[in-house]
C-alpha cells in the first residue's frame, strides 16, 4: 500500500516563528503536493513538485515556500508564521502520467497536520 | 478558471436512507472527475473516479456518473450506514504533468442510527 506520512499531527507555533512541515512518501512517486484545508473553502493547493528540486506555485503560495531535495520528501516552510496560517495542512503524492501501473490518476494523501499559530 | 461546486452541508440522514450529494463543475476541455472521502481524523482517500463522459465510477456502494451535458458528477448511495459519516469532496483534474486537482468545498455527512 502507498503510504504518505507527515511529521506531526498537531503543531502549536507562535507568530513570527519559522515552521517546517515534513512529508514523506514510500512509493517512489514523482509528484508531491501541499494543500491547506479550511472549513467552507475545501482544499487549496499551495505548492507542488513534479521532480526533485522542481517546484511550482499552486493557487495560494503567498507566505509559504517548499523544498524537495530528495524524491521521497517534500517540505513546506512557513518563513514567518502568522495567525491566518492556522489550518489543516495535507500532503499528497502521485505517479506521473506516462509511467506504468494503475495509479496514474490517484493522489494519495497523508493524515494531515493541524497547525495552530498563536 | 476551473472550479467545482458542491452541495452545501452539513447533511444528516438516518441509516438506510438514500443519499445524493450534488457536484457540478466548470472546466474547459475534458477533465477527469473524482470523489474523495475524509473520515474523522484521517487524510483524504479516493472513493471513485470517472475519466470520460458517461463513465460511471463506483465503490463501496457509492456511484457517480460523469454527465457532460449537465457538467455534473453527483454522488449517490442507495442505503447509507453510520460508517459512511465523513466529509466528501468532489474534484476535477485536467491533464497536466503534475496532475493538479481542483476541489470543491466538501460536504459533511452524518448518519444517525
Amino acid at each position: 500500500d502507498v503510504k504518505v506520512t507527515q511529521s506531526s499531527r498537531y503543531l502549536v507555533k507562535r507568530t513570527g516563528e519559522k515552521v517546517f512541515l515534513e512529508c514523506v512518501q514510500d512509493m517512489d512517486h514523482e509528484n508531491m503536493f501541499w494543500y491547506r484545508q479550511d472549513p467552507g473553502l475545501g482544499l487549496r493547493l499551495i505548492y507542488f513538485s513534479y521532480d526533485v528540486k522542481m517546484k511550482e506555485k499552486g493557487d495560494i503560495p503567498e507566505g509559504y515556500s517548499v523544498s524537495r531535495e530528495k524524491k521521497e520528501r517534500f517540505s513546506l516552510i512557513l518563513e514567518s508564521a502568522s495567525t491566518n496560517q492556522t489550518s489543516m495542512y495535507l500532503c499528497a503524492s502521485s505517479r506521473s502520467p506516462g509511467t506504468s501501473g494503475t495509479t496514474l490518476e490517484t493522489q494519495y494523501f497523508g493524515p494531515g497536520t493541524r497547525l495552530l499559530v498563536l | 478558471g476551473d472550479s467545482v461546486t458542491q452541495m452545501e452541508g452539513p447533511v444528516t440522514l438516518s441509516e438506510e436512507a438514500f443519499l445524493t450529494i450534488n457536484c457540478t463543475y466548470t472546466a474547459t476541455g475534458y477533465p477527469s472527475l473524482f470523489w474523495y472521502v475524509q473520515y474523522p481524523g484521517e487524510g483524504l482517500q479516493l472513493l471513485l473516479k470517472a475519466t470520460k463522459a458517461d463513465d460511471k465510477g463506483s465503490n463501496k456502494g457509492f456511484e457517480a456518473t460523469y454527465r457532460k451535458e449537465t457538467t455534473s458528477f453527483h454522488l449517490e448511495k442507495g442505503s447509507v450506514q453510520v460508517s459512511d459519516s465523513a466529509v466528501y469532496f468532489c474534484a476535477l483534474r485536467k491533464f497536466y504533468r503534475n496532475e493538479k486537482l481542483t476541489f470543491g468545498t466538501g460536504t459533511r455527512l452524518t448518519i444517525i442510527p
